[in-house]
C-alpha cells in the first residue's frame, strides 16, 4: 500500500526551476521523507531526505509543509541529465524496515 | 561511479540454464539488497541481508537463491526461470546494516528466452 502520492509524470524547461510535489497525508510522526531518482538504465541514487524542516544539499532542496502531509523536491536550475524518475518515500528513521519505492514521477527536462 | 558492481552487465538465459548475478560493494556496508524492476513497474524488494544475515525473504519463488558470503559480496543464483522473470535487478548496499541511505549498482538486465 502506497504511502504517497506522485504525478506520474512532469515536463520542465532546461534552466529552470523543477518542483515536484509530493502527498503523505498518512505519514507518521517518526516518518522521514526521502527522495531518489532514476536515469533511464542505471540505478536509482540518493538525493536528500528530511523530518519536519526544510533541507537543501548540492543537488536539491526539500520543502516540507508545516503540517507534513505534503512536500517538494526542487531542483533549482534543471538540466538535461535531470531527465529521471524521481521516487518520494516515507520511512521511519529507525528500526529494520527497508526501503519500498512506488512508481515515481518521471521528470523529462525539454531543451 | 557508486562504489556497488554488478556483473554482468546483460544476461540472456534459457529457462532451463542456471545462471548466478554478482554484487560486489567497496564501501565497507554491512547491509546488501536485490531488487527487481520489471518494465514499467515499481522497483519490488526481493532479499535484504544485513551483516550477512538473510533479513527479508519478499515472497520470492524459490527459483531465485540468494547466496551472502560476507558483507561485501551478494550473489543471485537464478534457475528454471520463466519469462515473465525477464527484468533489471538491482543490487544496494547501506552502512552501518539496513539504512535509508542506499548505494545502487547499476544493474543486470536478465532475458529469459
Amino acid at each position: 500500500d502506497a504511502k504517497t502520492t506522485q504525478p506520474p509524470s512532469m515536463d520542465c524547461a532546461e534552466g529552470r526551476a523543477a518542483n515536484l510535489p509530493c502527498n503523505h497525508s498518512t505519514i507518521s510522526g517518526n516518518e522521514y521523507v526521502y527522495w531518489y531518482r532514476q536515469i533511464h538504465s542505471q540505478g536509482p541514487q540518493y538525493i536528500i531526505h528530511g523530518l519536519k524542516n526544510n533541507e537543501t544539499n548540492e543537488m536539491a532542496s526539500l520543502i516540507i509543509t508545516e503540517d507534513r502531509k505534503s512536500s517538494t523536491l526542487i531542483l533549482p536550475h534543471a538540466t538535461l541529465r535531470d531527465t529521471a524518475v524521481y521516487y518520494c518515500i516515507v520511512r521511519v528513521a529507525v528500526g529494520n524496515t527497508p526501503l519500498v519505492f512506488g512508481k515515481g514521477t518521471r521528470l523529462s527536462v525539454i531543451a | 561511479e557508486t562504489g556497488v558492481t554488478q556483473t554482468p552487465r546483460h544476461l540472456v538465459m534459457g529457462m532451463t540454464n542456471k545462471k548466478s548475478l554478482k554484487c560486489e560493494q567497496h564501501l565497507g556496508h554491512n547491509a546488501m539488497y536485490w531488487y527487481k524492476q520489471s518494465a514499467k513497474k515499481p522497483l519490488e524488494l526481493m532479499f535484504v541481508y544485513n551483516f550477512k544475515e538473510q533479513t527479508e525473504n519478499n515472497s520470492v519463488p524459490s527459483r531465485f537463491s540468494p547466496e551472502c558470503p560476507n558483507s561485501s559480496h551478494l550473489f543471485l543464483h537464478l534457475h528454471t526461470l520463466q519469462p515473465e522473470d525477464s527484468a533489471l535487478y538491482l543490487c544496494a548496499s547501506s552502512q552501518g546494516g539496513i539504512s535509508e541511505k542506499l548505494f545502487f549498482g547499476s544493474g543486470t538486465q536478465l532475458s529469459v528466452l
